[in-house]
């Protein structure tokens, strides 16, 4: 099975609006991470929020805010006012530790292309 | 700028060959991190060295080793290449190794097996 899925290869949004990346995760650890990251088409990979498997809240970080849903295992990416500097691909990642060793895995990502 | 440096940016080598990759983690930071993103393998995490220590392994082919040096910086050695190494190589660092360190990633070094 997989550890990290997101079902979106790529997704349109229109400006100023907001978009939902979905990403749901398989881990039977009771502490892990989640984390999303931005690659845009110049191939850096830019850290955007964390989510922490015993946060009661959900994070936010500006216009990101991850819609943590432990129960369903889901870590959805909200991008809120969506710009067109937004267009690039979005990889969520989990973090699991076990006896003090760690296991990060990636998604396959999703590409979110802003239309003016 | 993430601040962590990786040298050199571009690689052309045969296979068969052995490329040794250079990552400098950001001022401070005491965790180095090594992933590989290929068209067909996509983001995989290889090796991750706190403070000399090796940490966590992930999908890192015998062929490939890593090591964390007394100033931090790390070394990621490929040998015996093949066509199918071709990717992205990218370094990341964290202050400290754990779960919910941001990883700063460097820009990477795009390996070319021909």
């Amino acid at each position: 099975a997989q550890k990290i899925t997101q079902t979106q290869p790529g997704m349109f949004v229109q400006e100023k609006e907001a978009v939902t990346l979905d990403c749901t995760y398989d881990t039977s650890d009771p502490s892990y991470g989640l984390f999303w990251y931005k690659q845009p088409s110049s191939g850096e990979m830019i850290f955007l929020i964390y989510q922490g498997s015993y946060d009661q809240q959900n994070a936010t970080e500006g216009r990101y805010s991850l819609n943590f849903q432990k129960a369903r295992k889901s870590a959805n990416l909200v991008i809120s006012a969506s710009q067109l500097g937004d267009s690039a691909m979005y990889f969520c990642a989990m973090r699991e530790e076990r006896g003090g060793y760690q296991k990060v895995t990636f998604g396959t990502g999703t590409k979110l292309q802003v239309i003016p | 700028d993430s601040g962590v440096t990786q040298t050199p940016k571009h690689l052309i080598t045969a296979t068969g060959q052995r490329v040794t990759l250079r990552c400098s983690p950001r001022s401070g930071d005491l965790s180095v991190y090594w992933y590989q993103q290929s068209l067909d393998q996509g983001l995989q995490f290889l090796i991750q060295y706190y403070n000399g220590e090796e940490r966590a392994k992930g999908n890192i082919l015998e062929r490939f080793s890593a090591q964390q040096f007394p100033d931090l910086h790390s070394e990621l050695n490929l040998s015996s290449l093949e066509l199918g190494d071709s990717a992205l190589y990218f370094c990341a660092s964290s202050y400290t190794g754990g779960i919910g360190n941001e990883q700063f990633f460097g820009p990477g070094t795009r390996l070319t097996v021909l």
